[in-house]
């Protein structure tokens, strides 16, 4: 059965710093991965997305992830936060031939002036 | 283009009754997947519709049913409403099951 594990619960970062969210998924096939970002009551955004080649991915706001296959990690980071980012991020897994995502449980990111 | 729709926004229900929530898949897309998304957890997976038929479902009860409809929109609804049924509850449309699904704001159900 394919899960995804968010270590981190809840992290704070001062903007203008760098943030990485963790992730790290189990799945017997080639793994396809994303991750999403979610503001308060609303819906989830899909940031980027991994199917295959470069495993460094870029995304929009400025993210990127890079695709880890020995350590089967597909952490999220972005150079330079905004408080605009203070939102909660989700880690998903799936694959071509499968018909739903796997989430994380999240990560929620304050941003501190 | 236009992006997936739901409706309504928010809904207050009482233990018993029974619910319909509504879906607009986005353009071009004919795939669509509902989630559940309890406060502070992480969506989980009800089941998906491709082609107007059901293509896959989670471990949620019978109680939880669906359609899709010619122009690929969607309807969940779930009888007999439980006080853990409260939760915001997600559509997603993706261009075939295995796309990148693009999300709704959701509907959130309260349970009273």
């Amino acid at each position: 059965a394919q899960s995804v594990t968010q270590p981190d619960i809840h992290i704070t970062v001062s903007e203008g710093a760098s943030l990485e969210l963790r992730c790290n998924y189990s799945y017997g096939a080639t793994p396809y991965l994303f991750w999403y970002v979610q503001s308060p009551g609303q819906g989830l955004q899909l940031l980027l997305k991994y199917f295959s080649g470069d495993t460094l991915v870029q995304g929009i706001k400025g993210f990127e992830a890079e695709f880890k296959r020995s350590q089967s990690s597909f952490n999220l980071r972005k150079p330079s936060v905004h408080w605009s980012d203070a939102a909660e991020y989700f880690c998903a897994v799936g694959a071509m031939d499968d018909y739903k995502l796997s989430f994380g449980a999240g990560t929620t990111v304050t941003v501190r002036a | 283009e236009t992006g997936v729709t739901q409706s309504p926004t928010h809904l207050i229900k009482t233990r018993g009754q029974q619910v319909t929530l509504r879906c607009s898949s986005q353009s071009g897309h004919n795939t669509v997947s509902w989630y559940q998304q309890a406060l502070g957890q992480g969506p989980q997976f009800i089941f998906q519709y491709y082609r107007e038929e059901e293509n896959g479902r989670g471990n949620f009860p019978p109680r939880f049913s669906g359609l899709q409809f010619p122009n690929y929109s969607s309807e969940l609804n779930v009888n007999a409403l439980e006080l853990d049924d409260s939760a915001l509850y997600l559509c997603a449309s993706s261009a075939g099951p295995g796309g990148p699904q693009h999300f709704g704001d959701g509907t959130r159900l309260s349970i009273l």
